[in-house]
């Protein structure tokens, strides 16, 4: 089993659409948990982190379950603009070090 | 946008020569990383390192060796270039505050051939 699981999509949404991608992680020792986007041949770039209490940043919202172990993002108003990769990130500092394990990423395509 | 350049941005080499990647940052980040990318993998850790001289190996470390002699910079050295090592290599930085951020440098694109 991958140590963090994402479907990898795409999502093909019109315009003005709500989407919600879900990921899974296997450390419940995990700490921290992040969301990333990357576009096509560019540096994954930090979207939000993800907090227990869960947080919105204007059409995006986030939310962590830590029962259950996943992870959510939520992307209101979907703009052309939003077509990326969606990365999911959790931390594991079970060595003593901290290192981030990714998932391998949702594909998002708005479509006009 | 973090302080973090990568050199070269582009590189082609034969199979069996040596490359050295360079990563530089400018924020004094204790913690230095280096991926690679490829389809179907995602991101894979190679070698971390938490401190001046402090490396550890991450998931394919094989084949890769680093060097960290100064904050700023952290080294990825291809010993002896495989076309398997074909890759986008991708530098980071974190810091054990705020929420932990991990922050990328734009992407080393090699091509062994």
């Amino acid at each position: 089993r991958k140590e963090v699981e994402q479907d990898p999509g795409p999502f093909n949404v019109p315009e003005g659409a709500t989407v919600a991608f879900n990921c899974t992680y296997s450390n419940s020792a995990s700490q921290s948990f992040f969301w990333y986007r990357q576009d096509c041949r560019k540096e994954p770039k930090l979207l939000m982190s993800v907090y227990s209490s869960g947080n919105e940043d204007g059409r995006f919202t986030a939310q962590l379950n830590r029962a259950s172990q996943y992870i959510s993002l939520l992307i209101r108003d979907s703009k052309l603009s939003d077509s990326a990769t969606y990365l999911c990130v959790v931390t594991d500092a079970t060595s003593g070090t901290y290192k981030y394990i990714f998932g391998t990423g949702t594909r998002l395509k708005v479509l006009a | 946008d973090a302080g973090i350049t990568q050199s070269p941005r582009h590189k082609v080499t034969e199979t069996g020569t040596p490359v050295t990647l360079r990563c530089h940052q400018t924020e004094n980040h204790r913690y230095m990383y280096w991926y690679r990318q490829d389809p179907g993998h995602g991101l894979r850790l190679i070698h971390y390192s938490y401190g001046v001289k402090d490396t550890d190996k991450g998931e394919v470390s094989d084949g890769y060796s680093v060097s960290r002699s100064k904050t700023e910079d952290f080294l990825l050295t291809l010993e002896s270039a495989t076309s398997s090592q074909t890759s986008v290599y991708f530098c980071a930085i974190s810091d054990l505050r705020g929420d932990y951020e991990q922050y990328f440098g734009p992407g080393t694109r090699l091509t062994v051939t």
